[in-house]
């Protein structure tokens, strides 16, 4: 049974550039929650997907935005790039009514 | 919304010894306690966690308390080995139907031979 899984696994953007990453839930799963984690810190979270709506939001600008597709999988699109952005992007999975979250290994992004 | 503080930052112990890694929440509504470990280049990945409805919880090397009066809860890891050096991570949520995780910043765990 395969775990969660992001592509890709690094990134390098410039300034002002859109960058796209996407996410595979384990199987059986339904909601999709992304977290970026800046070196040395915790994850943050950023918002969660369910029934392809996005279902809550954490203190993030609007350049983030996110969607869920019909299988469950999920993208996380950052507009208008700023070197603050530059973070390992998490995705976690969680099964329907469970509170256990299953991260996968995160995509590295560089924003030069 | 929850904040999560977590003590120490850093952790160096000697193969054998047992290793204590503290949190403390803000939000009393907060039901769900997970523990993360990650490794270097990886993403999280849960070790243990614990429920309001439960004040301990082990699972072989590792257990977790929950003290509510307080707000706070723990890891313990006995016998530490090597390979139990990472970083650690405590977060807490609000289950209702659904979840969202609030982490602290992180525990290195540096476990010598």
């Amino acid at each position: 049974d395969a775990g969660v899984t992001q592509s890709p696994t690094h990134l390098i953007k410039t300034r002002g550039q859109q960058v796209t990453l996407r996410c595979s839930p384990k199987s059986g799963h339904d909601t999709v929650s992304w977290y970026q984690q800046a070196l040395g810190q915790g994850p943050q979270f950023i918002f969660q997907y369910y029934e392809e709506e996005e279902r809550q939001r954490g203190n993030f600008p609007d350049r983030f935005s996110g969607h869920q597709f019909p299988n469950y999988s999920s993208e996380l699109n950052v507009n208008a790039l700023l070197l603050g952005d530059s973070a390992l992007y998490l995705c976690a999975s969680t099964e329907r009514l469970s509170d256990t979250q299953y991260f996968g290994p995160g995509t590295r992004l560089t924003v030069l | 919304g929850e904040n999560v503080e977590q003590h120490p930052s850093t952790l160096s112990v000697q193969e054998g010894d047992s290793a204590v890694i503290k949190c403390t929440y803000s939000d009393s509504a907060s039901n769900y306690f997970p523990w993360y470990k990650q490794e270097l280049g990886k993403g999280p990945q849960l070790i243990i966690d614990i429920r309001s409805n439960v004040g301990e919880k082990k699972d072989q090397r590792i257990a977790v308390t929950l003290n509510k009066t307080a707000k706070h809860f723990s890891l313990h890891i006995t016998e530490t080995q090597p390979e139990d050096s990472a970083v650690y991570f405590c977060a807490a949520s609000i289950y209702s139907g659904y979840s969202t995780l609030t982490f602290g910043k992180g525990t290195m765990l540096l476990v010598s031979p």
